[in-house]
């Protein structure tokens, strides 16, 4: 059984950083694209980046870019995103998703959630 | 970037009736598109990929049809677990982009 547990999430202000980790298991984590999906409160689903299956290509949505790096460790099976000046607006649940192929996600973790605020 | 539109917004039907969901894009996305199912504090759920294809495990009374940039989702006759916000998404541009959803309720 597929199983993708996020962490690292919780309270943090303005401009500040937290790490999330997305610990796989049940699959060949280093077979399969890996990226994080993102949810405001009570809003739609946002992707925010996603890597190769060897790290050698990374991708990120134009909001973040420069502030956040998506990193993995095949040999821990674990998938990390690296948050630097975090605004209001990044505030939401953060999901880890295996993607079936690129793009698609087709197992997805319960989510960690970020709130940024004062 | 690719903008998704959903409509309706909120459907409301009675179990065992059709859903109809229908998903538009700013421009072609091929038939790369997908749809996810969402119920209130679960993380989404693959329903169809690349536009037709169900995902492990999906019921067959859900179905995805369309090309280009009009897509359909039909749930053929609603059980009482497919009341949920229904989302399509495109991956023919990156990034991908997710339309603003569809909220099945319970009429």
């Amino acid at each position: 059984e597929v199983q993708l547990v996020e962490s690292g999430g919780g309270l943090v202000q303005p401009g500040g950083s937290l790490r999330l980790s997305c610990a796989a298991s049940g699959f060949t984590f280093s077979s399969y694209w890996m990226s994080w999906v993102r949810q405001a409160p009570g809003k739609g689903l946002e992707w925010v980046a996603n890597i190769k299956q060897d790290g050698s290509e990374k991708y990120y949505v134009d909001s973040v870019k420069g502030r956040f790096t998506i990193s993995r460790d095949n040999a821990k099976n674990s998938l990390y995103l690296q948050m630097n000046s975090l605004r209001a607006e990044d505030t939401a649940v953060y999901y880890c998703a295996r993607d079936t192929v690129e793009g698609v996600a087709d197992d997805w973790g319960q989510g960690t959630l970020v709130t940024v605020s004062s | 970037e690719i903008v998704l539109t959903q409509s309706p917004a909120t459907l409301s039907l009675s179990p065992g009736e059709r859903a109809t969901l229908s998903c538009r894009a700013s421009q072609s996305v091929s038939s790369y598109l997908a749809w996810y199912q969402q119920k209130p504090g679960q993380a989404p759920r693959l329903l169809i990929y690349d536009a037709s294809n169900r995902a492990t495990g999906i019921p067959a009374r859900f179905s995805g049809s369309g090309s280009g940039t009009d897509f359909t989702l039909t749930i053929s006759s609603l059980e009482p677990e497919d009341f949920a916000v229904y989302y399509c998404q495109q991956r023919s541009n990156w990034p991908p982009t997710f339309g603003p959803g569809t909220k099945v309720d319970i009429k």
